[in-house]
């Protein structure tokens, strides 16, 4: 199957950018999802990229590099509710294009 | 108000007794997920329906049974066989006509069985 790698935490200051680094290694990449999840609660769509280059909506941005097996989700102006978890998910053929999720990335944003 | 529910919020159950949990969606998608999170990990996929009186075993189908007679409804039902069967459960759901590919999820389920 895939192996897809995050950081496990990090921390931010309200205000400041922070990077989410997610890596992976697939047969037949065919997407790679960004997701937000808040303790005890559903996982919420942030993004959709299948093709190289940076995608931005709002405060939130994300980066695909297919060559490298490479994304990042960018977070600016960062306020204390983004304080969550960031789940990584890919899509590719040998999974039968359905998405399997990375580990998460617990962010937490501090005055 | 369109979107996919899950009940009850928190289930108890004592070892050794089966337990279904509900999941419905008025979407109108054709594709199901039942995902099991634990503390520290992702999301791993515990079986999944693409259409209407089919679905298919995920990763860590083994304890589990799902059935799916209407599209709007995918019960999971955790079994004595599931050894390690506290957890935080979700449902998904999915158009497959849709380009984005977005996946709705339920609020969840946290099972706890002692």
């Amino acid at each position: 199957g895939q192996n897809i790698d995050q950081p496990t935490e990090m921390t931010a200051t309200e205000g400041a950018i922070v990077q989410i680094n997610c890596t992976y290694q697939t047969s037949g990449f065919n997407g790679l999802f960004w997701y937000q999840q808040h303790a005890g609660e559903a996982p919420t769509f942030l993004s959709y990229n299948v093709l190289d280059g940076l995608e931005e909506k709002g405060r939130f941005s994300s980066f695909l590099s297919r060559s490298k097996g490479y994304s990042y989700l960018l977070l600016k102006e960062l306020q204390m509710k983004d304080s969550a978890s960031y789940l990584c998910a890919v899509r590719d053929r040998r999974g039968s294009y359905i998405p399997t999720f990375g580990r998460g990335t617990s962010l937490i944003v501090h005055p | 108000d369109g979107g996919i529910t899950q009940s009850p919020k928190y289930l108890f159950r004592k070892e050794g007794q089966n337990v279904t949990l509900s999941c419905e969606q008025n979407l109108n998608h054709d594709a199901m997920y039942w995902y099991r999170q634990d503390p520290g990990q992702g999301l791993r996929l515990i079986y999944y329906s693409q259409i209407v009186n089919d679905f298919q075993k995920g990763d860590i189908a083994e304890g589990y049974s799902v059935s799916r007679e209407k599209k709007e409804s995918f019960p999971l039902t955790v079994t004595s066989a599931q050894k390690n069967p506290t957890a935080f459960y979700l449902c998904a759901s999915q158009s497959t006509s849709s380009s984005s590919y977005e996946q709705y999820f339920g609020p969840g389920t946290r099972l706890t069985v002692t």
